[in-house]
């Protein structure tokens, strides 16, 4: 079975420190992964996938199938990046589906 | 572009009584919509696929009969739990994918529903 873990609940960094959140996943097949983020009062939303290799509001995400991760980072943490972070895994069938991890709450503090 | 609503916000319901929880795609035609259930300082654990004329798809555990899910037109689908106890107490979230960008689920707000 398909599992995504994210070993931190909670990471509070220094406005300006390096930001990285830590997933790992488990698939037996070629996965697809996602950063979905949620900001305070706000729907969950699209933050980057891994397929696109795009920078989204400075932070990155590469697959490393040999240690089965994806972690996403940011150089420098801004105030604004406060926010719930989940790491998701897509099911590559016809189902489309997504297993999240539990998500780490980064705070971003001055 | 690519929104979706849920509707109530939130609702509170007596043990016993059903409750009926619409998701809309209000600007895209949404073949596939998923229901997610969300309990405290969790992960989202999703509780069925629903294909837009057909009978829902749910995951393993997820009694159907007492979470009943209608997908009747390409943008509305409905989460109706009947007969709710307490530990149905949950915030529950939709999502539907588009037709162009099928890879990306768009989330509505969530549901918090509370039984008494």
């Amino acid at each position: 079975a398909q599992r995504v873990t994210q070993p931190e609940k909670l990471l509070s960094v220094f406005k300006g420190a390096p930001v990285e959140l830590k997933c790992n996943y488990s698939y037996s097949g070629s996965p697809e992964l996602f950063w979905y983020v949620q900001y305070s009062r706000q729907r969950l939303q699209l933050l980057l996938r891994h397929i696109s290799r795009e920078s989204i509001k400075g932070f990155t995400a590469d697959l490393n199938k040999g240690e089965t991760s994806f972690h996403l980072k940011k150089p420098f943490a801004q105030e604004e990046d406060s926010a719930m972070y989940y790491c998701a895994l897509k099911d590559t069938g016809t189902a489309s589906k997504l297993t999240f991890g539990t998500g780490t709450r980064l705070q971003v503090t001055l | 572009g690519a929104v979706v609503s849920q509707h109530p916000s939130w609702v509170i319901c007596k043990s016993g009584t059903s409750v009926k929880i619409e998701c809309r795609s209000l600007d895209f035609q949404a073949t596939t919509m998923f229901w997610y259930r969300q309990f405290p300082k969790q992960s989202l654990m999703l509780m069925a696929t629903s294909n837009e004329g057909s009978k829902a798809t749910y995951e393993q555990g997820v009694e159907k009969d007492k979470f009943l899910i209608n997908h009747a037109s390409l943008t509305l689908s409905t989460l109706t739990v009947t007969s709710a106890h307490p530990e149905d107490s949950s915030f529950y979230i939709c999502s539907a994918l588009t037709l162009t960008r099928a890879y990306e689920q768009y989330f509505g707000p969530g549901t918090r529903l509370t039984v008494t």
